[in-house]
């Protein structure tokens, strides 16, 4: 069983929908949680990042970290055509083992068409 | 401020051979992660690098190895290549704080392309 689980999708939506993507983790040591998007052809680029349980905003995009469920969450409002990417969900811990490793759910294919 | 950059961008190999991969990271970054990402795994952590030393590694055979210069640069080397070694070979670059205690973005390059045929 992977340490992080994330549904691949694809999920396809129509523009100015809510989206909501999800992840699970086993790994109680994680301590710092992201959001990554990655559009074709491109490296994944820090959509949210979170420390801890707690929601964090920033424009359109909600994040959301139960840390007692191991579940976390990205909400996009108001979806539009260019959030069409995949989306990644990172988790670390930190010290120690942790150095410079970020570890990745699946990855989410989000299309929104208009 | 320049992204990090990876080169070359597509590389096509034939098994067995061996194959090095390039990355200059954010100027001032000292830390330098190596990601694998395929279709059927996803991104998986391969090795980090800070001020030339490794302080961490995934769960990869001997074959993949890397190291990192005084200038920050990143280097990684795949030797033997098998069919499965076919993914996008990402690096990221972070300040790294010796400590590791708290958080450091990481800032992605764009990816080398690796074919085994």
């Amino acid at each position: 069983q992977k340490e992080v689980e994330q549904d691949p999708g694809p999920l396809s939506v129509p523009e100015g929908a809510i989206v909501s993507l999800n992840c699970t983790y086993s790994n109680s040591a994680f301590q710092y949680f992201m959001w990554y998007r990655q559009y074709s052809r491109k490296g994944p680029e820090l959509l949210m990042y979170t420390y801890s349980s707690g929601n964090k905003e920033d424009g359109r995009f909600t994040a959301q970290v139960d840390k007692s469920s191991k579940y976390i969450s990205l909400f996009i409002r108001d979806s539009q055509p260019s959030d069409s990417a995949t989306y990644l969900c990172a988790m670390s811990a930190s010290g120690g083992t942790s150095y410079g490793k970020l570890t990745f759910g699946q990855g989410t294919i989000l299309t929104v068409h208009p | 401020k320049a992204g990090v950059t990876q080169t070359p961008r597509y590389l096509i190999k034939t098994r067995g051979q061996q194959v090095t991969l390039s990355c200059s990271p954010i100027s001032g970054h000292r830390s330098v992660s190596w990601y694998q990402q395929t279709p059927g795994q996803g991104l998986q952590f391969l090795f980090e690098y800070f001020s030339e030393t490794q302080r961490n590694k995934g769960n990869f055979p001997g074959r993949f190895s890397g190291r990192q210069f005084s200038n920050s640069r990143s280097e990684m080397n795949v030797s033997t290549l098998e069919l499965g070694d076919s993914a996008l070979y990402l690096c990221a670059s972070s300040w790294g704080t010796s400590g590791g205690s708290s958080y450091n973005e990481q800032f992605f390059g764009p990816g080398t392309r690796l074919t085994v045929l």
